[in-house]
């Protein structure tokens, strides 16, 4: 069975601090892929990035990054330098292909309160 | 560019009523299309996937029900709502036939309040 645990329900910051979200899951598929979104107080999800199972390099666009362990089946979200408008939930996300569906499981999200 | 649709954007409707939620996605062909429901504070509940027009997969059975009668929209409808069925509702594409490593996009959503 899929899970995606996000530990971490609130987090609280002072803008300019580094945050890291936390991300495990559980998965019996070899090949998965790895999701992370954004929903601002608007409400929409926005997506930001996606992981291959096979690819475990880490990856940094600006002040997120993004750190891949397949050892410990975790996928970690770090935001350097936080700033107000970071504030949001985020949730980690995984993918399995069920009757050429492809599905998400979906953490139960992390909200990140960034004060000025 | 693809681009998603969702009317209304909120909803307030009496105890029983009816309901009809419309997601129509533009720019892509033969989408995977979702409902998601999210109640106040709490994490995201697939409720129905389509693969195709007419071909729809429940995952939660309740009053709700959902429908696709072209390629690129999905309707989710209810004929009496609960307070329960209160919530956000999302509507998401993803691009058909591609295993699991099909992003899914979302709309901007519904606020339904059913009082």
């Amino acid at each position: 069975a899929q899970k995606v645990t996000q530990a971490q329900t609130e987090i609280s910051v002072v803008e300019k601090e580094d945050v890291t979200l936390d991300c495990v899951y559980e998965t019996r598929d070899t090949t998965y892929y790895l999701f992370w979104y954004k929903q601002p107080p608007s409400g929409e999800l926005v997506f930001l990035i996606r992981r291959n199972s096979f690819d475990e390099q880490n990856e940094i666009s600006g002040r997120y990054s993004w750190n891949f362990q397949k050892s410990t089946s975790s996928f970690n979200f770090t935001i350097t330098a936080s700033q107000v408008v970071d504030s949001a939930v985020y949730f980690c996300a995984l993918s399995h292909n069920i009757n050429a569906g492809n599905m998400l499981t979906f953490g139960g999200g992390t909200r990140l309160m960034v004060k000025p | 560019s693809q681009t998603i649709h969702q009317w209304p954007a909120t909803l307030v409707q009496p105890v029983g009523s009816p309901l009809s939620l419309e997601c129509t996605v533009e720019g892509t062909s033969n989408p995977n299309l979702y409902w998601y429901r999210q109640a106040a504070g709490r994490g995201l509940q697939l409720l129905f996937y389509s693969v195709g027009i007419g071909q729809i997969s429940s995952e939660v059975p309740q009053n709700l029900s959902a429908s696709r009668p072209q390629d690129r929209q999905f309707i989710l409808s209810s004929k009496k709502l609960l307070l329960s069925d209160s919530g956000f509702y999302l509507c998401a594409w993803s691009e058909g036939a591609s295993g699991g490593r099909g992003t899914q996009y979302f709309g901007p959503g519904t606020r339904l309040l059913v009082l």
